[in-house]
């Protein structure tokens, strides 16, 4: 059970390029997530997806996009990079369903990003 | 005003000490708390769910005061494996279990 994993775990790009980030759940959870990191800031929400097919905006979702074409895996798309997009990129799952009990999230290892 | 706020420390302990430390947060429909641990450059870890009544696991107490909107984090007998950064986290009751992080508490036990 490898629970929340992220490629890559580290990547330089130049300004205007574009690339892809992977994360994979094998929890079955319903909901995902996709965080930045950055020193001072907290976690912030990029996108979620609260089931296979669908994906919404959380709190800095310009200049990324997402799909969650399989149940597991959920995409973060950066189309073309800006350095103000240099941080620490995380993955997270988690049930869904009612809040009758505490919904913790489950996150991945990270990914580095550097925009040049 | 942050919605999760939480003093960024560094909490500089003594090893054995005890340390607490809060989080306030703005919204009173806020639904479920909790405390997570993150070391350096490595991702967040539930370290505990904060419960209405207070819950201790461990070393560990945790405390939720509704009235005054702060949750808090008391560790015991501090080891020098508990340094790092503690994350105050709050679901407000938005849809798809959104969570809310505080800016996270630098603890730093020495021998």
């Amino acid at each position: 059970n490898a629970g929340v994993t992220q490629t890559p775990k580290f990547r330089v790009l130049k300004t205007g390029q574009s690339m892809t980030l992977l994360c994979a759940q094998d929890m079955n959870h319903e909901y995902m997530y996709w965080y930045r990191q950055d020193p001072g800031m907290g976690l912030r929400l990029i996108h979620y997806s609260v089931g296979e097919g669908t994906t919404a905006k959380g709190e800095v979702p310009d200049g990324y996009n997402v799909s969650r074409l399989k149940k597991q895996n959920f995409l973060l798309g950066l189309e073309s990079a800006a350095p103000s997009q240099t941080s620490v990129y995380f993955c997270a799952s988690s049930y869904g369903g009612t809040l009758a009990s505490p919904l913790s999230q489950y996150f991945g290892p990270g990914t580095r990003l550097l925009v040049l | 005003r942050k919605e999760v706020e939480q003093d960024p420390g560094p909490f500089n302990v003594p090893e054995g000490a005890t340390v607490a430390f809060n989080c306030t947060y703005s919204n009173s429909a806020s639904q479920s708390f909790f405390w997570y641990r993150q070391d350096c450059r490595k991702e967040p870890k539930l370290l505990m769910s904060v419960y209405s009544s207070g819950n201790e696991d461990g070393r560990f107490t945790a405390q939720l005061n509704r009235a005054s909107q702060y949750i808090s984090l008391l560790i015991r007998d501090s080891k020098l494996s508990d340094s790092a950064t503690y994350l105050c986290v709050v679901n407000m009751g938005a849809a798809g279990n959104k969570l809310t992080f505080g800016g996270g508490t630098r603890v730093l036990v020495k021998p």
